[in-house]
């Protein structure tokens, strides 16, 4: 079965600090992996994905995730946070070569401080 | 051009009423796909539509929620005798038959008195 862990449910960071949110999946597999970002009473709004392609992947909004197997993580980074980037961020797995059921982690709130 | 719509937004009902939830997917898009966001159990998927087929049922957490699609379009996703422990935001999303991103809807927010 299909599983993601987020480390750190709640992450602080400076305005123009670096933004790292950890992602580790299990897979039985290859994935595919996902960013999803959630600003409040919204609905879910894809930042990136990987879908066996390069395995640095450029998101929107200056984010972007490396997809290390060896590790199995696919951890999300933006060299300088904004105020904007405040909200929660989801990663999630599905199956490759098949519908894409997706398996979220807990989510991690990131909040930006001046 | 418009994306996935919701409805209604919010609602609000009491404890062993009926409720029905309403997804209008981006046209054209073959899948459909339901979800619940709860503070206890995160964000889990319900169920999953090809058409109007349901191929994976295995999200739907008790007999009292079922779903259905129509058209090959809008979805309704029906709780008999609402619980507590239904109050969550139900999200939809939809994406075209084989592709792997998934356009969601903003949800309906559920609480159940």
């Amino acid at each position: 079965a299909q599983s993601v862990t987020q480390l750190g449910s709640h992450v602080s960071v400076s305005e123009g600090a670096l933004v790292l949110l950890r992602c580790n999946y299990s897979s039985s597999v290859p994935p595919y992996l996902f960013w999803y970002v959630q600003y409040p009473n919204q609905g879910l709004q894809l930042l990136l994905k990987y879908t066996s392609a390069a395995t640095l992947v450029k998101g929107i909004n200056g984010f972007e995730a490396e997809f290390k197997k060896s590790e199995t993580s696919f951890h999300l980074t933006k060299p300088s946070a904004h105020m904007s980037d405040a909200a929660e961020y989801f990663c999630a797995v599905s199956e490759s070569g098949g519908y894409n059921k997706l398996i979220f982690g807990a989510g991690t709130r990131l909040a930006v401080h001046p | 051009g418009a994306g996935v719509s919701q409805s209604p937004s919010n609602k609000v009902t009491e404890k062993g009423k009926d409720v029905e939830l309403r997804c209008d997917p981006i046209s054209g898009h073959t899948a459909l796909y339901w979800y619940r966001q709860s503070l206890g159990q995160g964000l889990e998927f319900l169920i999953y539509f090809q058409g109007n087929s349901a191929p994976d049922k295995s999200g739907l957490p008790s007999d009292r929620f079922s779903a259905e699609r129509t058209g090959g379009s809008v979805s309704t996703l029906t709780i008999q005798r609402t619980q507590q422990e239904d109050s969550a935001v139900y999200l939809c999303a939809s994406s075209l038959l084989g592709q792997e991103t998934q356009y969601f809807g903003p949800g309906t927010r559920l609480l159940v008195l």
